[in-house]
């Protein structure tokens, strides 16, 4: 049982590049997130999954795009990366059934240059 | 004025002390709330949820709430160098028919011998 898993753990990306990071769980979770963290400004969320088939915006969509494939991935798209856009990404996710708890992945550090 | 709220410290202890983390919000309809703990580099891990006013305890750690004053804390008994973190405060805010935790910044705790 791995929890949740993103990939990649590490990214370098020129401006204007386009990249997917990838998060699945394995413990048969509803919801799925996806968070930014930068210095001083804790997480932010920039997407959200309810459940699969279902995406909604968060505090901070502009420049992202996500895909709920299935009920284990939820993947977040940059399609034109920014230097705005380096930080901590991590997934999380839920039951979404009567518990509110969240579970984080590892995290992906972006650095767009 | 932020929805959760928290000193970003840090907050410095002897060891073997008592550790006060504060954590006040802003939606007074909110019911769930959660300590996060995160070391540097690493992904938030949950460590206490409460839902109820008053005291839950679970080993050294004890969550207070207190719902009139829309405050919650966390209190770590005999703290160890290696309770150094970053603590976030978490509350469950219910919107647009979805479930979303807001987290506050943190609080960085620094545990000294």
């Amino acid at each position: 049982n791995a929890g949740v898993t993103q990939t990649p753990k590490f990214q370098v990306l020129k401006t204007g590049q386009s990249m997917t990071l990838q998060c699945a769980q394995d413990m048969n979770h509803n919801s799925m997130y996806w968070y930014r963290q930068d210095p001083g400004m804790g997480l932010r969320l920039i997407y959200y999954s309810a459940s699969e088939g279902t995406t909604d915006k968060g505090e901070v969509p502009n420049g992202y795009n996500v895909s709920r494939l299935n009920k284990r991935e939820f993947s977040l798209r940059l399609e034109s990366a920014a230097p705005s856009q380096t930080s901590v990404y991590f997934c999380a996710s839920r039951t979404g059934t009567g518990s509110y708890e969240q579970y984080f992945g590892p995290g992906t550090r972006l650095t767009v240059t | 004025q932020k929805e959760v709220e928290q000193n970003s410290g840090p907050l410095s202890v002897p060891e073997g002390a008592i550790a006060s983390l504060n954590c006040t919000y802003s939606d007074r309809g909110s019911q769930s709330f959660f300590w996060y703990r995160q070391y540097s580099g690493k992904s938030p891990e949950l460590i206490m949820f409460i839902y109820s006013n008053g005291d839950k305890e679970d080993g050294r750690f004890t969550a207070q709430l207190n719902k009139a004053s829309q405050y919650v804390s966390l209190l770590i008994r005999d703290s160890q160098p290696s309770d150094s973190a970053t603590y976030l405060c978490a509350v469950n805010r219910f919107s647009g028919g979805y479930n979303k935790l807001i987290f506050g910044a943190g609080t960085r705790l620094a545990v000294h011998p």
